[in-house]
């Protein structure tokens, strides 16, 4: 089956750092990406879909000059959390969707990476 | 937006018990995916299932696309079953699976 492959899988830094998470697609191509933040017991909560080269699309009330989303190619999308704060700290999770045929491939089933746990001190 | 319920909200079951777990949602779907979150995050894709019944070992899973519900059924529980199980849909003109608030289910040993 796809898979998505998410690194690093935990992260621990001081406030201020910037942290870069990457969400490859390994064995299929995705011109979609989408980033999840997670809080400890909620559901997971869209933050930006992020589309191969173009601008990234940001939810009400995500900023987009602190979550820095790139989508370089059609396997590889990044999230940087910029200047990181305590408050920052939670579960990133990002996702991709096959497309066959050029389409959005709507149809088809999402696929998740296994998260990334930011901690910031 | 479509908005998506599940229901119970917690679960606490003896090992070997059966159940069943809820999503509504409030418009025509595209795509519904149920998906069970391990205690390590990782979220495992157990269904995609816009219509229909499937089954796959102990779980099987039904939509009702017309009566906007699904049913995620757990049979003869086992402890590695806890967790917290997701029902997430795709409606509309939506690019995104829209995830309800999910189900934590724990399986007593």
């Amino acid at each position: 089956g796809a898979v998505v492959s998410q690194h690093p899988s935990r992260v621990i830094c001081k406030s201020g750092t910037s942290v870069k998470i990457e969400c490859r697609s390994l064995d299929f191509q995705a011109t979609t990406m989408f980033w999840y933040r997670q809080f400890p017991k909620q559901s997971l909560m869209l933050m930006a879909t992020s589309n191969e080269g173009s601008k990234a699309t940001y939810e009400q009330g995500v900023e987009k000059d602190k979550f820095l989303i790139n989508h370089a190619s059609l396997t590889l999308s990044t999230l940087t959390v910029t200047s990181a704060h305590p408050e920052d700290s939670s579960f990133y999770i990002c996702s991709a969707r096959t497309i066959w045929g050029g389409s959005l491939g709507s149809n088809q089933p999402q696929h998740f990476g296994d998260g990334t746990r930011l901690s910031i001190l | 937006g479509i908005q998506v319920e599940q229901s119970p909200p917690d679960l606490i079951l003896q090992e070997g018990a059966n159940s069943t777990l809820r999503c509504n949602f409030s418009d025509s779907v595209n795509n519904l995916q149920w998906f069970h979150q391990n205690p390590w995050g990782q979220l495992i894709n157990l269904f995609y299932i816009p219509s229909g019944t499937k089954q796959n070992g102990r779980l099987s899973a039904t939509t009702v696309a017309t009566e906007r519900y699904s049913l995620l059924y757990i049979s003869s529980s086992q402890t590695t079953d806890s967790g917290v199980y997701f029902c997430a849909v795709l409606s509309g003109s939506a690019r995104q699976l829209t995830f309800g608030s999910g189900t934590q289910l724990t399986v007593l040993p």
